[in-house]
């Protein structure tokens, strides 16, 4: 059965220090997203990307994060110098269409300190 | 602004036992709802995808409805077991981008 992966599945980097999590979303999806989750929180939602390009980001996503599609099959979320408050789980999902079923990775688990 | 209210916040319940987990949102123009399975330290398994214009979906022991003129869904699940035991998630899709508006959850626990 088709899934989204996403490496590593779990990351520790000094704050202050770049990271890229990564994601291959099932290969026929054209809808990407990045989700994270605050320890004990929501899951909340940080960007949706569609046609190489963003298409809709929350308050959360800012200057510090970008989003990238570098080939046909990777989608790659990068926070440019990590904050202690950015320790959390990354979700990456895909859907085939905008309001068809989202399909969710493990999971990165990013631990700043 | 979407919110999305999930209750109880935990379940505790004997093995056997029929359940039913809510969900209500305060903007009922969605596009879908989709119900998750979290466990401990995972990712999040879609159980159910009710779109709007569906009253139920089904699957297995898993029976979702979606009333969106009150802005409720519920889970139901019947003749629950040990491996069900886990944090249910509901989160609707209201924007035109396909973006999740998540429910805090409930985390069920089903004793043998």
């Amino acid at each position: 059965e088709p899934e989204v992966t996403q490496t590593p599945s779990h990351q520790v980097t000094q704050m202050g220090q770049e990271v890229i999590l990564r994601c291959v979303p099932i290969s026929n999806h054209l809808y990407f997203y990045w989700y994270r989750q605050i320890l004990g929180q929501k899951v909340e939602f940080l960007v949706s990307f569609y046609n190489n390009e963003i298409s809709e980001k929350s308050e959360i996503f800012d200057d510090q994060f970008s989003v990238e599609r570098p080939d046909g099959s990777n989608f790659t979320l990068k926070i440019r110098s990590t904050k202690l408050e950015d320790s959390a789980m990354y979700f990456c999902a895909s859907s085939d269409q905008m309001n068809t079923e989202a399909f969710f990775g493990q999971g990165t688990r990013l631990t700043v300190v | 602004k979407q919110e999305v209210t999930q209750i109880p916040a935990a379940l505790s319940v004997p093995e056997g036992e029929n359940l039913v987990l809510n969900c209500s949102f305060t903007d009922s123009a969605i596009y879908n709802l989709q119900w998750f399975r979290q466990d401990p330290g995972k990712g999040l398994t879609s159980l159910l995808l009710i779109q709007s214009s569906q009253r139920e979906q089904t699957s297995g022991r898993l029976n979702a409805s979606l009333d969106k003129s009150s802005g409720r869904s519920t889970l139901y699940i019947a003749a629950s077991q040990p491996g069900d035991s886990a944090t249910y998630l509901c989160a609707v899709n209201s924007g035109n981008t396909g973006k999740l508006i998540f429910g805090q959850g409930t985390t069920l626990q089903v004793k043998p």
